[in-house]
């Protein structure tokens, strides 16, 4: 099992602010796969990041894989309030393709 | 439209009656998987599947079973269901090739 453990647990912030959550993990993922998932509904891919190093963007969302593809960040920018949800950040695993997924991050954006 | 479908989306039964959550996806999508979702712990991998008649055990398959007879087929089984199995579960599918999972909306179970 790769244990992945995201920070913080809970955030607060006002509309406008920026915000970063982050994927830690001791394992080596072939994949970094961050969700969004909203209540009563399923996670939602936001984005797949591949390669140690790669940055890719989403409108605000901005994503990063380590450079030894352990650990990962979500960085939003001007966050609104339709930001608001739980994030997931899951690994696939290098030999088993396995995901395994963080505990999550619930965002709130207030107005 | 592509999706991953589940049925039902709310079930309650009782301690020991035999259940089956069905999961279908019509993306013709190898990989298959079901997760459980509980407060704090976050979405735990029951069992998962990487083609046809493959499956294995994730890291929670205790009181589960699943089979893989069909691509886009993968139903979740529970034998004798337990109130400790009361829970939020959700079915994902992803391609080979493409990483990054579909998933369904979602199992509401409550065993009483």
């Amino acid at each position: 099992t790769q244990l992945l453990e995201q920070s913080p647990q809970f955030l607060s912030i006002q509309e406008g602010e920026n915000l970063t959550v982050y994927c830690n993990s001791s394992s080596v993922f072939s994949s970094l796969q961050w969700y969004r998932q909203e209540p009563g509904e399923g996670p939602v891919l936001l984005v797949t990041v591949v390669t140690g190093g790669e940055v890719k963007k989403l409108k605000r969302l901005t994503f990063q894989f380590g450079d030894a593809r352990k650990d990962s960040s979500l960085h939003i920018t001007a966050a609104q309030p339709g930001d608001t949800g739980l994030y997931l950040c899951g690994g696939e695993g290098s030999n088993d393709y396995k995901l395994s997924f963080g505990a999550g991050t619930t965002v709130t954006v207030r107005a | 439209e592509a999706q991953v479908t589940q049925n039902p989306r709310y079930l309650i039964t009782v301690t020991g009656k035999k259940l089956t959550v069905t999961c279908s996806q019509n993306m013709n999508h190898e990989y298959m998987s079901w997760y459980r979702q509980d407060p704090g712990l976050g979405l735990r991998q029951i069992y998962y599947s990487m083609n046809v008649e493959v499956t294995d055990k994730g890291d929670v398959p205790e009181g589960y079973k699943v089979s893989r007879k069909e691509k886009r087929n993968f139903p979740l089984i529970l034998e004798s269901p337990s109130p400790n199995q009361t829970s939020l579960y959700f079915c994902a599918s992803s391609s080979r090739i493409l990483h990054g999972y579909t998933f369904g909306s979602g199992t509401r179970l409550t065993v009483v």
